[in-house]
């Protein structure tokens, strides 16, 4: 089942903070996170895993909470290029090979 | 980043007709996937690979099928293509299978049928 994002779109002047939340309504095991800018690919972010081990970005940090089955991305003293569109995908079993279940994304513009 | 192409990169078609868009990788990565990606949905699993010949169905497999004859290539194919079908297609590679691993994603096709 998808996972839900929220919020659906923030618009924040540069500098700003952000929180994206995704939730799951079965138990996760990995939560994955990407950036999407427009007309591109998805690009890697972070990697969360149960049990606490994470692996990703240096200026982006996040969370995950097992117990209520969702993830938030923090994104500090927002810069001019986060802009674009972050979407979690999750993984409810171990085993990292059959492919993540993404949320509908979240979008981000960064006003100067 | 691992070397993902895809082609063609866009196309365009008619209602019924078969059509086979191509992922090439040059990094030896095990796992392969196709996702689609529309409007307010996100990306959605297709079809993935875990060797060569190995393939499983993914959460909207219906009307897709897909191939691996070899390690760096993955085939998607639409049999007969239909408007629902319209949409941007994005390979995915992924070195082995452990959670602790990402997925990297090739450029897109972006896929209109009329």
């Amino acid at each position: 089942q998808q996972p839900v994002q929220s919020p659906q779109a923030v618009i924040l002047r540069e500098g700003e903070d952000a929180v994206i939340n995704c939730s799951s309504s079965k138990a996760l095991y990995s939560v994955h996170w990407y950036r999407q800018k427009h007309g591109e690919a998805p690009v890697f972010l972070m990697i969360l895993l149960k049990g606490g081990e994470q692996k990703g970005h240096d200026k982006i940090s996040a969370s995950f909470n097992e117990k209520k089955q969702q993830s938030s991305l923090y994104l500090t003293a927002s810069q001019l290029s986060y802009s674009g569109t972050y979407f979690c995908g999750t993984e409810n079993s171990g085993g990292g090979a059959d492919g993540l279940t993404f949320g509908k994304g979240t979008h981000l513009i960064i006003q100067p | 980043d691992a070397g993902i192409t895809q082609s063609p990169r866009h196309k365009v078609t008619e209602t019924g007709t078969p059509v086979t868009l191509r992922c090439h990788q040059t990094e030896n990565h095990r796992y392969m996937y196709w996702y689609r990606q529309d409007p307010g949905h996100g990306l959605r699993l297709i079809h993935y690979s875990y060797g060569v010949k190995d393939t499983d169905k993914g959460e909207v497999s219906d009307g897709y099928s897909v191939s691996r004859s070899k390690t760096e290539d993955f085939l998607l194919t639409l049999e007969s293509a239909t408007s629902s079908q319209t949409s941007v297609y994005f390979c995915a590679t992924q070195p082995t299978a452990s959670s602790y691993n990402e997925q990297f994603f090739g450029p897109g096709t972006r896929l209109t049928v009329l």
